[in-house]
């Protein structure tokens, strides 16, 4: 177990909603990444927060944003849902200190758009 | 469980023998690398890491070998189990405050 929760596991929605995913990262954990795995691919880098500010930001449109709470909780939000955006959504947390690279990810929200 | 990567290529290799799992990648900037594990349901797990002023790092059971002239970078698993059944992810990172760039993937099947 990673202590990296997230909610909900599985999501269906339709063309053109919009979406919330949530994570729980570990406590003292303040740096939370999030990714994008379409199936049969590896996850790709959708954005970065730290102490509540995104401070990186990969290849996507600005319909996908996030949060970062004090609490070291996070959201993903993405408006204007495409079919293209099913995907399995990942969600990674570090601590202080911690090599950049060695991150704890989350189980990840299964998100299908029909 | 979650169903990661249907149409990966894949390698099977009986238990107890050792597994390499390659992985090229593209930039011949990126100077951190890494391998991930991803189980059916779970997130990637780290697994072991090498830096480019490196050409070979030992962990428990794995080692990482790379090879910057051909830009190609391998995972040995020795004595290979069960429990290493699993999609396997090489990572690269250019230096900086630049993200990870993630491979394909490569399903690993552990035959009893």
């Amino acid at each position: 177990e990673t202590g990296v929760t997230q909610s909900p596991t599985h999501l269906i929605k339709t063309r053109g909603q919009q979406v919330t995913l949530r994570c729980s990262s570990q406590s003292g954990h303040n740096t939370v990444s999030w990714y994008q795995q379409a199936l049969g691919q590896g996850p790709q880098f959708i954005f970065q927060y730290y102490r509540e500010e995104e401070n990186g930001r990969g290849n996507f449109p600005p319909r996908f944003s996030g949060l970062q709470f004090p609490n070291y909780s996070s959201e993903l939000n993405v408006n204007a849902l495409e079919l293209d955006d099913s995907a399995l959504y990942l969600c990674a947390s570090r601590e202080p200190g911690q090599h950049v690279d060695e991150q704890y990810f989350g189980p990840g929200t299964r998100l299908t758009v029909t | 469980g979650e169903s990661v990567g249907l149409h990966l290529p894949t390698l099977s290799v009986q238990e107890g023998d050792n597994s390499i799992i390659n992985c090229a990648y593209s930039n011949s900037a990126s100077d951190y690398f890494i391998w991930y594990k991803q189980e059916s349901g779970k997130g990637p797990q780290f697994i072991i890491d090498i830096r480019s002023n490196m050409d070979k790092r030992q962990g428990q059971r794995v080692t990482v070998l790379l090879n910057k002239t051909v830009k190609h970078l391998s995972l040995q698993i020795a004595a290979t189990q069960p429990g290493d059944s699993a999609v396997y992810f090489c990572a690269e990172r250019a230096s900086g405050n630049t993200p990870l760039v993630f491979g394909k993937g490569t399903r690993l099947s552990v035959i009893a």
